[in-house]
């Protein structure tokens, strides 16, 4: 079975600062996605940024990036120049590729971003 | 990502009732996931459904809960005599195809169930 592990049940920063949110997997699977997604007070799931398993190249959007380690099946999240809009549940999640799946997710991390 | 319309964003139910729960994909879109999250907790899946047929319900219990994804019209969580322990935030999100194929999920902003 697949699992996702995110070891910072919670974490702040300060304004401006760069902040490294880590996450593992495990899983037999060769291909898969993995998704870092947010969730702000509101509630609504907000997928962040999505790395291809086959891809070595680390996916990046805009001030965040990632840092896919994938034979240490590790994912982490890496946000620049953090901001207060950035206060947030972080979730990494993982899906197969290429099958009828589902995406499963880790815990959580909750980020505060201090002015 | 607005388009995944799930309604009411809030419901109480007193123990014993029932709570449906409903979740409009986003147009075009044909296949649908429940998950449930628990305060503090990360999304723990429930179902997933394509238009008319469960694909997976591994993660559903298996009394009182059930789910369905007609042709025409939302889709239905619902929860039979809902006790306290059902108490949780219910996600819908929706997808064109399945996400292994690498397509984004959207997800609504959730129901969240209060049983009294």
């Amino acid at each position: 079975a697949q699992t996702v592990t995110q070891s910072q049940p919670e974490m702040s920063v300060q304004e401006a600062e760069t902040v490294t949110l880590s996450c593992t997997y495990d899983t037999s699977e060769s291909n898969y996605y993995l998704f870092w997604y947010k969730q702000p007070p509101s509630r609504q799931m907000i997928l962040v940024i999505r790395q291809e398993a086959y891809k070595q190249q680390n996916a990046t959007e805009n001030r965040f990036s990632v840092n896919f380690q994938k034979a240490a099946k590790s994912f982490s999240l890496k946000i620049s120049d953090s901001q207060l809009g950035d206060t947030a549940m972080y979730f990494c999640a993982f899906v197969p590729m290429n099958r009828d799946d589902k995406i499963i997710f880790g815990k959580g991390t909750r980020l505060h971003i201090l002015p | 990502n607005a388009g995944v319309m799930q309604n009411p964003r809030h419901l109480v139910r007193r123990r014993g009732q029932e709570a449906r729960l409903r979740c409009s994909p986003v147009k075009g879109h044909s296949h649908v996931y429940w998950y449930r999250q628990l305060p503090e907790e990360g999304l723990k899946f429930m179902v997933y459904l394509q238009k008319e047929n469960i694909i997976d319900e591994s993660g559903m219990p298996k009394e009182r809960f059930s789910a369905e994804f007609p042709k025409e019209g939302p889709s239905i969580l619902r929860i039979q005599q809902v006790v306290r322990g059902d108490s949780a935030a219910y996600f819908c999100a929706s997808s064109q195809v399945t996400t292994g194929e690498g397509t984004e999920a959207f997800f609504g902003q959730g129901t969240r169930l209060t049983v009294v």
